[in-house]
């Protein structure tokens, strides 16, 4: 089955600095790959989400790129505000019958 | 457009005890999808529905089962409740089978004492 490993597990930056987080997937056959943000009490909400046939997708101060070759994707946020503070968990999918596979989590800590 | 709604917020049960949650997905998604998440870790995937049917089913126990309703509405039993079923229980739902956008609820709350 798929496996996803998301790195790094703690990420803490300060107000304004990128945070990149870096997930990996081992199914070549994945083709969907989103982004949820889990905050405190709250379920996840989807953030950003890419398909195959992209490379990278923007959304305001928010990417994800893709790279299919080497099976990695990557969230990229700019200019981090404290309210980016969150739990950011990736995702594998394939579609049809499978569940999509979802990364441990990745903390992130935006200090003021 | 109301996103996915979970009932009850928090549930407080005893060991042995049986629990029941509910989960009314998007307007117009068929599948649903319960994921269960232990303090620390990772969202663990239990169970799916689609168009009433069980489509799959994560690696628990039996004791945990679900169904799902004509209106696509959901719910989730678990039987025999254990201590290490304590957890967040997260409901998500989507359009179709397979690699759709899947949005989630805010949980219920499990404690067991």
């Amino acid at each position: 089955g798929e496996n996803v490993e998301q790195h790094p597990s703690t990420l803490s930056v300060q107000e304004g600095d990128s945070a990149v987080i870096k997930c990996t997937y081992s199914d070549s056959a994945s083709n969907y790959f989103p982004w949820y943000k889990q905050e405190l009490g709250k379920g996840p909400q989807l953030i950003i989400d890419i398909r195959s046939n992209v490379g990278e997708k923007k959304d305001q101060r928010i990417a994800v790129t893709l790279n299919k070759t080497a099976k990695h994707f990557s969230l990229h946020i700019t200019e981090t505000q404290p309210e980016d503070s969150a739990v950011y968990f990736c995702a594998a999918s394939r579609g049809g019958s499978y569940i999509p596979t979802f990364g441990r989590g990745t903390s992130l800590i935006v200090h003021p | 457009e109301a996103g996915v709604t979970q009932s009850p917020t928090h549930l407080i049960k005893t060991r042995g005890q049986q629990a029941t949650l509910r989960c009314s997905p998007i307007s117009g998604h068929t599948s649903v999808y319960w994921y269960q998440q232990a303090l620390g870790l990772g969202l663990q995937f239990l169970l799916w529905y689609d168009e009433g049917e069980e489509r799959n089913r994560g690696n628990f126990p039996p004791r945990f089962s679900g169904r799902q309703f004509p209106n696509y509405s959901s719910e989730l039993n678990v039987n025999a409740l254990e201590l290490e079923d304590s957890a967040l229980y997260l409901c998500a739902s989507s359009s179709g089978q397979g690699a759709q956008p899947q949005h989630f609820g805010d949980g219920t709350r499990l404690s067991i004492l």
